[in-house]
């Protein structure tokens, strides 16, 4: 079983509407949650972390459900630039090797 | 810097031939992560140091993979006599501290692309 799964999409949505997915992951310590957008190969860059209350910031929504081991992203009024791979990304119970799911992809049409 | 450092972006070496990669950290990181990223966002943690030291290096296929972060010079990551499988895009990133201690997030550098012909 992999550490973490995500559902690979795409998810194919009209600009303004709104998208969530999950991920699950397998190690109960794990402590640190987080949320990376990758385009097309390049680096992930951080979208945000994901806090055990649950945390938002802008568009973006993030949960954490501990006791069933997910994550979920919802992207709200979603633009053409939200067009991405959204990768969910775990830290384990040391924290710092991360585990990262295989990504999932989002496309925006106009 | 402001950002993780990777050169070169792109790198091409015949089969056999060895490879070098280079990674300057944020300025103030004390964290260096490698990891590799072959098909389908599949992300390898290779190795990770604390300053110049090894912190973790489990990931490391270690008869031709080798690592260092010395005093005031990039950090490097070598392959020896690379292989096709090698062919990758190997990312660096950094980070203050531990993810759990304060949710300190790890930031990538660019990725060198590696191409092994």
């Amino acid at each position: 079983r992999k550490e973490v799964e995500q559902d690979p999409g795409p998810f194919n949505v009209p600009e303004g509407a709104t998208v969530a997915f999950n991920c699950t992951y397998s190690n109960s310590a794990s402590q640190s949650f987080f949320w990376y957008r990758q385009d097309c190969r390049k680096e992930p860059k951080l979208l945000m972390s994901v806090y055990s209350s649950g945390n938002e910031d802008g568009r973006f929504t993030a949960q954490l459900n501990r006791a069933s081991q997910y994550i979920s992203l919802l992207i709200r009024d979603s633009k053409l630039s939200d067009s991405a791979t959204y990768l969910c990304v775990v830290g384990g119970s040391n924290d710092y090797k991360l585990s990262f799911g295989a990504g999932t992809t989002v496309t925006v049409r106009a | 810097g402001e950002e993780v450092a990777q050169t070169p972006k792109h790198l091409v070496r015949g089969e056999g031939q060895k490879a070098k990669l280079y990674c300057a950290p944020i300025k103030g990181h004390s964290y260096v992560f490698w990891y590799q990223q072959v098909l389908k966002n599949e992300f390898k943690f290779l190795i990770s140091f604390q300053n110049e030291n090894v912190f973790d290096e489990t990931g490391m296929p270690k008869e031709r993979f080798s690592a260092k972060c010395l005093p005031n010079s990039p950090c490097s990551l070598e392959i020896q006599a690379t292989k096709l499988e090698d062919s990758a895009v190997y990312f660096c990133a950094s980070s203050q501290g531990l993810g759990g201690r304060g949710n300190q997030p790890q930031h990538f550098g660019d990725g060198t692309r590696l191409s092994i012909l």
